[in-house]
Protein backbone atom coordinates (compact mmCIF):
# COMPACT_ATOMS: atom_id res chain seq x y z
CA UNK A 1 0.00 0.00 0.00
CA UNK A 2 1.58 3.33 -0.60
CA UNK A 3 2.56 5.47 1.81
CA UNK A 4 4.15 8.86 2.88
CA UNK A 5 7.59 8.76 3.98
CA UNK A 6 9.09 11.37 6.42
CA UNK A 7 13.24 11.86 7.43
CA UNK A 8 14.44 12.09 9.56
CA UNK A 9 12.37 9.99 11.97
CA UNK A 10 14.16 12.30 14.77
CA UNK A 11 16.51 15.09 14.74
CA UNK A 12 18.14 16.82 17.79
CA UNK A 13 19.27 20.81 17.17
CA UNK A 14 20.85 23.77 18.95
CA UNK A 15 18.37 26.81 19.08
CA UNK A 16 18.97 29.34 15.80
CA UNK A 17 19.74 26.56 13.46
CA UNK A 18 18.28 25.96 10.35
CA UNK A 19 16.39 22.22 9.91
CA UNK A 20 15.27 20.96 7.20
CA UNK A 21 12.33 18.03 7.22
CA UNK A 22 11.79 15.82 4.37
CA UNK A 23 8.96 14.28 3.06
CA UNK A 24 7.78 11.99 0.12
CA UNK A 25 3.79 12.08 -0.71
CA UNK A 26 2.31 9.39 -2.75
CA UNK A 27 2.95 9.63 -6.21
CA UNK A 28 -0.16 10.13 -7.50
CA UNK A 29 -0.85 12.76 -4.89
CA UNK A 30 -1.64 16.79 -6.03
CA UNK A 31 -1.50 18.11 -2.48
CA UNK A 32 0.28 18.25 0.28
CA UNK A 33 0.53 19.42 3.95
CA UNK A 34 2.41 20.02 6.59
CA UNK A 35 1.31 19.68 10.51
CA UNK A 36 2.84 19.68 13.97
CA UNK A 37 1.96 17.97 17.36
CA UNK A 38 3.75 19.82 20.28
CA UNK A 39 3.90 16.93 23.00
CA UNK A 40 0.71 16.28 24.42
CA UNK A 41 -1.32 18.75 22.75
CA UNK A 42 -3.92 18.56 19.22
CA UNK A 43 -2.25 18.26 16.04
CA UNK A 44 -1.77 22.11 14.12
CA UNK A 45 -2.24 22.52 10.74
CA UNK A 46 0.63 24.18 9.17
CA UNK A 47 0.41 24.80 5.41
CA UNK A 48 -1.14 23.00 2.56
CA UNK A 49 0.97 23.13 -0.61
CA UNK A 50 -0.56 22.46 -4.31
CA UNK A 51 0.37 23.76 -7.88
CA UNK A 52 4.29 24.57 -6.23
CA UNK A 53 2.75 27.21 -4.08
CA UNK A 54 1.34 27.40 -0.88
CA UNK A 55 -2.80 27.34 -0.50
CA UNK A 56 -3.28 27.96 2.92
CA UNK A 57 -1.04 28.41 5.92
CA UNK A 58 -1.84 28.84 9.70
CA UNK A 59 -0.91 31.41 12.21
CA UNK A 60 1.90 29.24 13.14
CA UNK A 61 3.28 29.37 9.76
CA UNK A 62 5.73 32.28 9.94
CA UNK A 63 8.29 33.99 8.11
CA UNK A 64 10.78 31.87 9.84
CA UNK A 65 8.81 28.36 7.86
CA UNK A 66 8.85 27.74 4.44
CA UNK A 67 8.09 24.78 2.32
CA UNK A 68 9.25 23.50 -1.07
CA UNK A 69 9.20 21.19 -3.70
CA UNK A 70 12.61 20.95 -4.95
CA UNK A 71 11.64 17.98 -7.55
CA UNK A 72 8.88 15.18 -8.53
CA UNK A 73 8.94 13.46 -5.21
CA UNK A 74 9.80 15.25 -2.40
CA UNK A 75 8.19 18.12 -0.47
CA UNK A 76 10.42 19.74 2.28
CA UNK A 77 9.53 22.33 5.55
CA UNK A 78 12.41 24.45 6.23
CA UNK A 79 12.76 26.11 9.75
CA UNK A 80 15.14 29.02 9.49
CA UNK A 81 16.15 29.72 13.20
CA UNK A 82 15.03 27.24 14.87
CA UNK A 83 13.24 28.12 19.03
CA UNK A 84 12.70 25.96 21.93
CA UNK A 85 9.00 26.17 21.28
CA UNK A 86 9.52 24.58 17.83
CA UNK A 87 10.24 21.07 19.06
CA UNK A 88 7.29 18.76 18.06
CA UNK A 89 6.61 16.19 16.15
CA UNK A 90 6.48 17.37 12.23
CA UNK A 91 3.93 15.04 10.40
CA UNK A 92 3.42 15.71 6.59
CA UNK A 93 0.36 14.41 4.74
CA UNK A 94 -0.45 14.03 0.84
CA UNK A 95 -4.00 14.03 -0.53
CA UNK A 96 -5.49 13.07 -3.94
CA UNK A 97 -8.21 15.71 -3.82
CA UNK A 98 -9.47 18.17 -1.42
CA UNK A 99 -12.89 18.89 0.05
CA UNK A 100 -12.69 22.40 -0.93
CA UNK A 101 -16.35 22.18 -2.67
CA UNK A 102 -14.96 19.53 -5.52
CA UNK A 103 -14.80 16.64 -4.03
CA UNK A 104 -13.48 15.07 -1.12
CA UNK A 105 -9.95 14.83 0.41
CA UNK A 106 -8.44 11.99 2.68
CA UNK A 107 -5.36 12.49 4.07
CA UNK A 108 -2.79 10.32 4.05
CA UNK A 109 -0.14 10.87 6.81
CA UNK A 110 3.26 9.93 7.09
CA UNK A 111 4.39 8.64 10.78
CA UNK A 112 6.42 11.83 11.75
CA UNK A 113 9.87 13.64 12.07
CA UNK A 114 10.30 14.76 15.99
CA UNK A 115 12.41 17.85 16.39
CA UNK A 116 14.31 18.53 19.97
CA UNK A 117 15.80 22.35 19.76
CA UNK A 118 17.88 22.31 22.85
CA UNK B 1 -12.01 26.79 11.24
CA UNK B 2 -15.58 25.52 11.57
CA UNK B 3 -15.77 24.00 15.68
CA UNK B 4 -16.80 20.38 16.56
CA UNK B 5 -16.98 19.82 20.20
CA UNK B 6 -16.55 16.04 20.96
CA UNK B 7 -16.43 14.08 24.43
CA UNK B 8 -13.05 14.21 26.32
CA UNK B 9 -12.97 10.28 26.58
CA UNK B 10 -14.81 7.05 26.29
CA UNK B 11 -14.43 3.72 27.40
CA UNK B 12 -15.33 0.51 25.58
CA UNK B 13 -15.48 -3.72 26.07
CA UNK B 14 -13.43 -5.12 23.66
CA UNK B 15 -15.58 -6.39 21.23
CA UNK B 16 -18.70 -4.50 22.08
CA UNK B 17 -20.02 -1.26 19.95
CA UNK B 18 -18.73 1.76 20.51
CA UNK B 19 -20.42 5.70 19.10
CA UNK B 20 -18.24 8.20 19.07
CA UNK B 21 -20.75 11.31 19.28
CA UNK B 22 -19.72 14.53 17.42
CA UNK B 23 -21.37 18.35 17.39
CA UNK B 24 -21.44 20.86 14.54
CA UNK B 25 -23.83 22.93 15.01
CA UNK B 26 -21.98 25.80 12.86
CA UNK B 27 -21.73 23.45 9.78
CA UNK B 28 -22.29 24.91 6.81
CA UNK B 29 -23.89 23.16 3.26
CA UNK B 30 -20.35 22.71 1.43
CA UNK B 31 -18.23 20.97 4.73
CA UNK B 32 -17.39 17.25 4.69
CA UNK B 33 -17.23 15.35 7.97
CA UNK B 34 -14.24 13.68 8.63
CA UNK B 35 -13.20 11.45 10.89
CA UNK B 36 -9.56 10.55 11.64
CA UNK B 37 -7.71 8.51 14.17
CA UNK B 38 -4.59 8.80 15.90
CA UNK B 39 -2.60 5.52 17.71
CA UNK B 40 -0.25 6.13 20.33
CA UNK B 41 3.07 7.52 18.82
CA UNK B 42 1.58 7.59 15.37
CA UNK B 43 0.54 9.90 12.97
CA UNK B 44 -3.18 10.43 12.31
CA UNK B 45 -5.20 8.12 10.05
CA UNK B 46 -8.37 8.73 8.12
CA UNK B 47 -11.01 6.26 9.30
CA UNK B 48 -14.09 7.83 7.17
CA UNK B 49 -15.92 10.79 5.71
CA UNK B 50 -19.14 12.08 4.81
CA UNK B 51 -21.24 15.00 3.98
CA UNK B 52 -25.30 13.82 4.03
CA UNK B 53 -25.69 10.28 3.56
CA UNK B 54 -24.92 7.45 6.72
CA UNK B 55 -21.54 6.03 5.12
CA UNK B 56 -20.25 2.50 5.93
CA UNK B 57 -16.32 1.22 5.33
CA UNK B 58 -14.17 -1.38 5.97
CA UNK B 59 -13.53 0.35 9.29
CA UNK B 60 -16.50 2.06 10.60
CA UNK B 61 -19.94 3.49 10.07
CA UNK B 62 -20.62 7.21 9.84
CA UNK B 63 -23.96 8.31 10.82
CA UNK B 64 -24.69 12.09 10.06
CA UNK B 65 -27.76 13.75 11.51
CA UNK B 66 -30.68 14.86 9.62
CA UNK B 67 -29.54 18.80 10.15
CA UNK B 68 -26.39 17.37 9.87
CA UNK B 69 -25.60 19.41 13.25
CA UNK B 70 -24.06 16.29 14.89
CA UNK B 71 -22.58 13.19 13.63
CA UNK B 72 -21.68 10.05 15.57
CA UNK B 73 -18.55 7.49 14.33
CA UNK B 74 -19.80 3.70 14.66
CA UNK B 75 -16.98 1.15 15.42
CA UNK B 76 -18.50 -2.28 15.32
CA UNK B 77 -16.64 -4.08 17.41
CA UNK B 78 -14.09 -2.42 19.36
CA UNK B 79 -10.57 -4.25 19.47
CA UNK B 80 -7.86 -3.29 21.77
CA UNK B 81 -6.22 -1.52 18.46
CA UNK B 82 -8.79 0.78 18.13
CA UNK B 83 -7.97 2.52 21.27
CA UNK B 84 -6.75 6.11 20.06
CA UNK B 85 -7.81 9.51 19.80
CA UNK B 86 -10.53 10.34 17.47
CA UNK B 87 -11.31 13.48 15.77
CA UNK B 88 -13.72 14.66 14.05
CA UNK B 89 -13.41 17.62 11.49
CA UNK B 90 -14.88 19.51 9.05
CA UNK B 91 -13.92 19.67 5.96
CA UNK B 92 -13.70 23.03 4.90
CA UNK B 93 -11.08 24.55 2.22
CA UNK B 94 -7.68 23.37 1.66
CA UNK B 95 -6.61 22.10 5.06
CA UNK B 96 -8.15 20.33 8.56
CA UNK B 97 -8.49 22.24 12.08
CA UNK B 98 -7.84 18.81 14.11
CA UNK B 99 -9.74 19.78 17.64
CA UNK B 100 -9.07 18.12 21.16
CA UNK B 101 -10.76 14.45 19.68
CA UNK B 102 -11.81 11.81 22.49
CA UNK B 103 -9.68 9.40 23.69
CA UNK B 104 -10.24 5.65 23.47
CA UNK B 105 -9.96 3.63 26.08
CA UNK B 106 -10.75 -0.41 25.18
CA UNK B 107 -11.25 -2.38 28.28
CA UNK B 108 -9.99 -6.07 27.70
Amino acid sequence: EPEVTQTPSHQVTQMGQEVILRCVPISNHLYFYWYRQILGQKVEFLVSFYNNEISEKSEIFDDQFSVERPDGSNFTLKIRSTKLEDSAMYFCASSAKTSYGQGTGELFFGEGSRLTVL
Amino acid sequence: DAKTTQPNSMESNEEEPVHLPCNHSTISGTDYIHWYRQLPSQGPEYVIHGLTSNVNNRMASLAIAEDRKSSTLILHRATLRDAAVYYCILGTGNQFYFGTGTSLTVIP
